[in-house]
């Protein structure tokens, strides 16, 4: 089973509101990302979890912020956010082979920050 | 630095007919090369992959050899269907628990 799960699959927030992204994956995966993807680009990297402590932040405002609460759970909360922060986040998970560096996503969640 | 260069579309298509989508790469020692597709209003999958040189990843009728002495890893598929219409991407990766590299893109529409 190569299946990573997200949750809500579509999220309207305002500009005060605080929520969280859930992605959730039984694959024996310890390396999970979070991905943000705008229209018609390709997906850019956010954060990176590797058994399960942060490995890499590319520089994401605080208005982020990820938990990683057991290997198979990766959260994205989310706190007074922009309108330019509507997008579709991803989750990925790969396994940490020395050998394998496929990721596998989940189907998205596509946010609007109004 | 690494990245990855594929042709911009938008690649239209009759069905039945042959697809190629040009991807190079720069990237030093070896990465392991990708591609994967996204369907409108979903996630990407992961469509096939390479790992060294001169392996040819394939499935569902695609198919991608990984050319060291070019750097590419072009995409081709034999006769594509209306249902192969999607963003395809060409990505490499150097190592595990890293960022995938992601080309900028190609939109393939089949019509019938």
């Amino acid at each position: 089973d190569t299946e990573v799960t997200q949750t809500p699959k579509h999220l309207v927030m305002g500009m005060t509101n605080k929520k969280s992204l859930k992605c959730e994956q039984h694959m024996g995966h310890r390396a999970m990302y979070w991905y943000k993807q705008k229209a018609k680009k390709p997906p850019e990297l956010m954060f990176v979890y590797s058994y399960e402590k942060l490995s890499i932040n590319e520089s994401v405002p605080s208005r982020f912020s990820p938990e990683c609460p057991n290997s198979s759970l990766l959260n994205l909360h989310l706190h007074a956010l922009q309108p330019e922060d509507s997008a579709l986040y991803l989750c990925a998970s790969s396994p940490t082979s020395a050998t394998t560096y496929e990721q596998y996503f989940g189907p998205g969640t596509r946010l609007t920050v109004t | 630095g690494n990245s990855v260069t594929q042709m911009e579309g938008p690649v239209t298509l009759s069905e039945e007919a042959f697809l190629t989508i040009n991807c190079t790469y720069t990237a030093t020692g070896y990465p392991s090369l990708f591609w994967y597709v996204q369907y409108p209003g979903e996630g990407l999958q992961l469509l096939l992959k390479a790992t060294k040189a001169d392996d040819k990843g394939s499935n569902k009728g695609f198919e991608a050899t990984y050319r060291k002495e070019t750097t590419s890893f072009h995409l081709e598929k034999g006769s594509v269907q209306v249902s192969d219409s999607a963003v395809y991407f060409c990505a490499l990766s150097r190592q595990a628990g890293t960022a995938l590299i992601f080309g900028k893109g190609t939109t393939l529409s089949v019509s019938s």
